[in-house]
């Protein structure tokens, strides 16, 4: 089984709101990565999960905060975004952090920010 | 130069052709190579990974990898309408702060019954 899944898989919010994304994979993967896509553009990394830490933020906007419950859940909070974070957001889950291993993405979040 | 690099497209080839996806990366210290398909709307998905010099088959699918060219190709056989879709090469080297996977922009394949 190499599913991750996403909620929800559209959301409509506006500049002052305050929501979250989340992911979850049944793999035992202990790597975790949340990446933001564009149209028409290839899949751009914005954090990574290792072994529920923190291990690579890409110099995102803090209006992005990322969190890591436990090692099957990934969120995604968002606050004070602006239309231009308008995109495809995408978790993937490896099963570990290492150049050798495949990340598999879930379906993504639909995000259109108003 | 981009770290990782294709062919723009779109690329459209008659069904039962082969269509030929290359890509060429900048960085050598680069261990790891993936082709993902991805329809339009939907999330990427895993078709090949490579390592190692040479060809890996998958059905109708061939990776290549030429390390000293710094080259990786997809070839697909008997090419179907069903493949048509977005074609990413992604490469992944170790870091000190962990592995990254980068990709290439993608190209567009489309396949005419």
């Amino acid at each position: 089984d190499t599913e991750v899944t996403q909620t929800p898989k559209h959301l409509v919010m506006g500049m002052t709101n305050k929501k979250s994304l989340k992911c979850e994979q049944h793999m035992g993967h202990r790597a975790m990565y949340w990446y933001k896509q564009k149209a028409k553009k290839p899949p751009e990394l914005m954090f990574v999960y290792s072994y529920e830490k923190l291990s690579i933020n890409e110099s995102v906007p803090s209006r992005f905060s990322p969190e890591c419950p436990n090692s099957s859940l990934l969120n995604l909070h968002l606050h004070a975004l602006q239309p231009e974070d308008s995109a495809l957001y995408l978790c993937a889950s490896s099963s570990e952090m290492t150049s050798r291993e495949t990340q598999y993405f879930g379906p993504g979040t639909r995000l259109l920010v108003l | 130069q981009k770290e990782v690099e294709q062919n723009s497209g779109p690329l459209s080839v008659p069904e039962g052709a082969i269509a030929s996806l290359n890509c060429t990366y900048s960085d050598r210290v680069s261990q790891s190579f993936f082709w993902y398909r991805q329809y339009s709307g939907k999330s990427p998905e895993l078709i090949m990974s490579i390592y190692s010099n040479g060809d890996k088959e998958d059905g109708r699918f061939t990776a290549q990898l030429n390390k000293a060219s710094q080259y990786v190709s997809l070839l697909i056989r008997d090419s179907q309408p069903s493949d048509s879709a977005t074609y990413l090469c992604a490469v992944n080297k170790e870091e000190t702060s962990g592995s990254r996977l980068t990709f290439g922009e993608g190209t567009q394949l489309t396949v005419n019954p």
